[in-house]
């Protein structure tokens, strides 16, 4: 079965410094990764997806992500953070598997003026 | 296009009534998902189905949740009778296959039990 481990519950970062928001994930076959954004009182959102292919994947608002599977990790990375960048950011796994999507439990990122 | 559509928004209700939560589905999504979001305990999958049909209810925490899925544009989650326990955001989405696809998420029902 496939699992995530989000690396740090909570980040904060200076506005205009860099992001880096860690995914570290386990399956037993080739994965499916995303990363999800909750705003406050939203629902979450679709940052960006990795399928096959590139490894290095663009996303909304300036995000990327790199699948690297000798170390079993899909960061999520932004050169230069932004105030409206702050909320909750969700790393999910799924595979060709019999279960859904195993999602990570967030990390809370807060970005400082 | 409409995205996942969730009502009603917010709830308040008192303890021991029937709480009722709707979901109708992206059209052409063919796995359904409700999940549960607290402070304490995280995002949690309660049940998911596939074709309509019920796949893993094993998130559901006790007999006293209940989904449906009648057809393929409508879900409902049950809680009877409700507890505050119960008290969270509940969420629906939506996927064009359970295992691969990304799922598209409603806006969620704030849920408040007194």
């Amino acid at each position: 079965a496939q699992s995530v481990t989000q690396l740090g519950s909570h980040v904060s970062v200076s506005e205009g410094a860099l992001v880096l928001l860690r995914c570290n994930y386990s399956s037993s076959v080739p994965p499916y990764l995303f990363w999800y954004v909750q705003y406050p009182n939203q629902g979450l959102q679709l940052l960006l997806k990795y399928t096959t292919g590139a490894t290095l994947v663009k996303g909304i608002n300036g995000f990327e992500a790199e699948f690297k599977k000798s170390e079993t990790s899909f960061h999520l990375t932004k050169p230069s953070a932004h105030m409206s960048d702050a909320a909750e950011y969700f790393c999910a796994v799924g595979d060709s598997g019999n279960t859904p999507l195993v999602f990570g439990k967030g990390t809370r990122l807060s970005v400082i003026a | 296009d409409a995205g996942v559509i969730q009502s009603p928004r917010h709830e308040v209700t008192e303890m021991g009534q029937e709480v009722t939560l709707r979901c109708k589905p992206i059209s052409g999504h063919n796995s359904l998902f409700w999940y549960r979001q607290t402070m304490m305990r995280g995002l949690e999958l309660l049940i998911y189905f596939n074709n309509n049909v019920p796949i893993d209810d094993s998130g559901m925490p006790e007999d006293r949740f209940s989904a449906k899925m009648p057809n393929a544009s409508f879900s409902t989650l049950k809680i009877q009778p409700s507890e505050p326990r119960d008290s969270a955001v509940y969420f629906c989405a939506s996927s064009g296959d359970f295992n691969i696809q990304p799922q598209h998420f409603g806006d969620g029902t704030r849920l408040s039990i007194l």
